[in-house]
């Protein structure tokens, strides 16, 4: 049982490029969600799935955007890469429950943008 | 609005040494916290939640409504439990999380 599965786990971008970040999860979780992890500033939401084909905004979503077209993947997009735009970026996925339940994480996606 | 703060960014203790990572948070309605914890080179994983009233690798958490307070304590801290920890936050219907900045978290031997 892989949980949450993200692809790549390192990348560098040069400023201007784009490139799309995959998160995939087997436990039939509704909800997916990508947050972003910098230094003194914790995780920080960026968008977020409640199931198929539905994606919300969350805390920090521009210059990012998302897409679930199936119910285990969860992809993220740069359009045109950004230095402010390095960071660690962490994929999760809960089930619906109440309460609510807890968030499976992946192992992190670590990106440079020069 | 959901806020959780947590005011230390370092802490440092002794093997065997009492521990307390202290989380507050500002919420309206009635919270669900967690405790996340991330080692060095691994992934997030939920350390305990304050619904399941349980000890985990000795830790605990009590829920404290009237200061809104969510400390993590152990008793005796051992090496493996250098690490980062993140308080979090929901509430009612919204499964999102609010995380704290986290705490890192160095047991010395």
């Amino acid at each position: 049982n892989a949980g949450v599965t993200q692809t790549p786990k390192f990348r560098v971008l040069k400023t201007g490029q784009s490139m799309t970040l995959l998160c995939a999860q087997d436990m039939n979780h509704e909800y997916m969600y990508w947050y972003r992890q910098d230094p003194g500033m914790g995780l920080r939401l960026i968008h977020y799935s409640v199931g198929e084909g539905t994606t919300a905004k969350g805390e920090v979503p521009d210059g990012y955007n998302v897409s679930r077209l199936k119910k285990q993947n969860f992809l993220l997009g740069l359009e045109s890469a950004a230095p402010s735009q390095t960071s660690v970026y962490f994929c999760a996925s809960s089930s619906y429950g109440t309460p609510n339940q807890p968030q499976h994480f992946g192992d992190g996606t670590r990106l440079s943008i020069l | 609005a959901q806020r959780v703060t947590q005011p230390e960014k370092l802490l440092s203790v002794f093997k065997g040494a009492p521990v307390e990572l202290k989380c507050n948070y500002s919420y309206s309605g009635s919270p669900e916290l967690f405790w996340y914890v991330q080692y060095s080179r691994q992934r997030l994983q939920l350390l305990l939640r304050h619904i399941s009233r349980e000890s985990i690798k000795g830790f605990t958490a009590d829920l404290n409504k009237g200061e809104t307070s969510f400390h993590l304590k152990k008793p005796f801290a051992q090496e493996e439990d250098s690490a980062m920890y993140y308080c979090a936050l929901s509430g009612g219907s919204n499964y999102k999380l609010t995380f704290g900045k986290g705490t890192l978290l160095t047991v010395n031997p």
